[in-house]
């Protein structure tokens, strides 16, 4: 099946820095979403690309839906400590009928630290 | 604008008991997907729920089964339960035009003993 697979695993960086975090996979996808889940809670929507190519920006947070539509990559700039948890990428691919249902496969997710 | 909610928080269950897990998509929502995650993983697609029918699922046995309300509301329930079946159950809602952009619930964290 298929499978993203995330680097790096974790992250310790200093408040101001940048981080930067990537995504693979050996299939294709029509979509890429980003998502950062804090403990004991459910993940959260940061960024959704749709088009290959595409350059997406949050805040600090700016996405990249790679050519070749295998990859993704996080940018997040001048980190703060309220960053801190992990990201998730996951990926989605229209059924091959053109319906569109719904199951998004996820990354294994990249654990930042941000130290103060 | 409510979020996707959750019941209950936290559950304990015995080996071989049955299990039934709630959720309420957000407002305006009409797609319900759950999620398992274990600890340190990502999350893994169970099913999906639209128009009260499951219409996609992913590689999770029969134990597995779901229902979905006519105010989109959802169920999960898992019979026969093991000890692997511990983690976090994540519920997601979504448009159904727009199936990709899922909006996750605080999840139900169910421990196996």
């Amino acid at each position: 099946g298929q499978q993203l697979n995330q680097s790096p695993q974790s992250m310790f960086i200093q408040e101001g820095e940048d981080v930067s975090m990537n995504c693979t996979s050996s299939s294709i996808f029509n979509t890429w979403l980003w998502y950062k889940q804090d403990p004991g809670e459910g993940p959260v929507l940061l960024i959704a690309l749709y088009k290959a190519g595409e350059l997406t920006s949050n805040g600090r947070l700016t996405a990249q839906f790679g050519i070749t539509r295998k990859d993704s990559f996080l940018n997040i700039s001048a980190s703060i400590p309220s960053d801190v948890g992990i990201y998730f990428c996951a990926g989605f691919i229209a059924n091959a009928g053109g319906t569109s249902y719904g199951k998004l496969t996820f990354g294994q997710g990249t654990i930042l630290t941000v130290h103060p | 604008d409510a979020g996707v909610t959750q019941s209950p928080t936290h559950l304990i269950k015995t080996r071989g008991q049955q299990v039934t897990l709630r959720c309420s998509p957000k407002s305006g929502h009409d797609t319900v997907s759950w999620y398992q995650q274990a600890l340190g993983q990502g999350p893994q697609f169970i099913f999906q729920y639209y128009e009260e029918e499951e219409r996609q699922r992913g590689n999770f046995p029969d134990r597995f089964s779901g229902h979905q309300f006519p105010n989109y509301s959802s169920e999960l329930n898992v019979n026969a339960l093991l000890l692997g079946d511990s983690a976090l159950y994540l519920c997601a809602s979504s448009l159904q035009g727009f199936p990709y952009e899922q909006y996750f619930g605080p999840g139900t964290r169910l421990t196996v003993t």
